[in-house]
């Protein structure tokens, strides 16, 4: 069984601040994380993922999120926020093994940025 | 139309109402599925379908009857809903397994059950 856990269901930080959202998973398996982004009536979209490739990994819109087995942990960070950044963030997780459909989400993050 | 639509994009319907959510998808995928957004709670996967046969039925009341009649098309019959099925519902597509391929989602569809 896998989870994730994403502590705070909202963070606000001023413009320019740096962004930091946290997640923890378990999995019982090697896991593939994502990160997924919702701006307001508007579907999830994908930031960025990690395939056990890189433990840093780079997305889009200045986001980046760095893998850490010992801490079982997949934080998002960006350096500077900008008010386009303010929506709701979701990590995600699913098994690095045989195929699957299946993606576990967090119960989500929505992220104000104050001007 | 580009990427995956929804409609309607709001609905109200009352507990005896039969209603359909349709999904469609322009970006030759195979596989679809649908997800229910709850306040407070995480994305629940309801269904997946690949290549029109599903496979994945995560323990969801009948009440909610998917059907998928091609690999462009996604439907969800609702009939006799309660209050607690108020939600936000999202269709997504993806060319395959997730571990390989990205979920791409549609706006949803806002609905009320009074």
């Amino acid at each position: 069984a896998q989870s994730v856990t994403q502590l705070g269901s909202h963070v606000s930080v001023s413009e320019g601040a740096l962004v930091l959202l946290r997640c923890n998973y378990s999995s019982s398996v090697p896991p593939y994380l994502f990160w997924y982004v919702q701006y307001p009536n508007q579907g999830l979209q994908l930031l960025l993922k990690y395939t056990s490739a890189a433990t840093l990994v780079k997305g889009i819109n200045g986001f980046e999120a760095e893998f850490k087995k010992s801490e079982t942990s997949f934080h998002l960070t960006k350096p500077s926020a900008h008010m386009s950044d303010a929506a709701e963030y979701f990590c995600a997780v699913t098994s690095s093994g045989a195929g699957s459909y299946q993606l576990t989400f967090g119960k989500g993050t929505k992220l104000s940025v104050i001007p | 139309e580009t990427g995956v639509t929804q409609t309607p994009r709001h609905l109200v319907m009352g507990m005896t109402n039969k209603k359909s959510l349709k999904c469609e998808q322009h970006l030759g995928h195979n596989a679809m599925y649908w997800y229910k957004q709850s306040a407070k709670k995480p994305l629940e996967l309801m269904f997946v379908y690949s290549l029109e046969e599903r496979v994945e039925n995560n323990s969801v009341p009948s009440r909610f009857s998917p059907e998928c009649p091609n690999s462009s098309h996604l439907f969800l019959h609702l009939h006799t809903l309660q209050p607690e099925d108020s939600a936000l519902y999202l269709c997504a597509s993806s060319a395959g397994t997730v571990q390989n391929n990205e979920q791409f989602f549609g706006p949803g569809t806002r609905l009320t059950v009074l």
